[in-house]
């Protein structure tokens, strides 16, 4: 967790493309990887995560990819469909001490075109 | 399982109130936190706790923010003098292990005037 950076900030894709976030972080005590995703005026909704001793996970059209030696993991869609559009936001936790915190990134603003 | 709730959805209050939200998470969750969002950021980090336990709070929180959770069931977040800077979507989440989902509220929506 700690300082945490989502690239890009804004990414908009023809409706069947693929479309892939990334997250950075400072915190190498860091251990779970989740990804958000928040819909317009709703709030957010878990929908993948990864732990450090998996390097990737995959369910349906979504996937995630941790490289725990760079600090960074990455959420990847494929076969982007128009309900896909919505904010999505990492958020790693430590596993250090008194760390209990999720720190969210600043969210990454996907449009998905028809 | 009925979800994390909070109430009220929505409070619009004058500069200088002092404000209290709930939040009754899912009953076998024993984590709760309390983040802020803004139009445009991520949820920010406010207070956790576990059980009745408050174990983190943010060094960003200002002291007239406080938050309880007396019997380790639901949980109060309370501003006290609010100012135009309060404004902000609180939010409300629970989870029931370390390494488990964290499951969010549909929020309490603050304006101040």
């Amino acid at each position: 967790g700690e300082n945490v950076e989502q690239h890009p900030s804004t990414l908009s894709v023809q409706e069947g493309d693929s479309a892939v976030i990334k997250c950075t972080y400072s915190d190498s005590a860091s251990n779970y990887f989740p990804w958000y995703k928040q819909e317009l005026g709703k709030r957010p909704q878990l929908i993948i995560d990864i732990r450090s001793n998996v390097g990737e996970k995959k369910d349906q059209r979504i996937a995630v990819t941790l490289n725990k030696t760079a600090k960074h993991f990455s959420l990847h869609i494929t076969e982007t469909q128009p309900e896909d559009s919505a904010v999505y936001f990492c958020a790693p936790k430590s596993s250090g001490g008194s760390n209990y915190k999720l720190t969210f990134g600043k969210g990454t603003l996907l449009t998905v075109n028809p | 399982d009925t979800g994390v709730s909070q109430d009220p959805r929505h409070k619009i209050t004058k500069r200088g109130q002092n404000v209290t939200f709930r939040c009754d998470p899912i009953s076998e969750h024993n984590r709760l936190y309390w983040y802020r969002q803004t139009l445009g950021q991520g949820p920010e980090f406010l207070t956790y706790f576990q059980n009745e336990a408050q174990l983190e709070k943010s060094r960003l929180l200002s002291d007239r923010f406080s938050a309880e959770r007396p019997k380790g069931s639901f949980s109060t977040l309370e501003i006290q003098r609010t100012e135009q800077g309060d404004s902000a979507m609180y939010l409300c989440a629970s989870r029931s292990s370390e390494g488990s989902p964290l499951h969010f509220g549909n929020g309490t929506r603050l304006t101040v005037t």
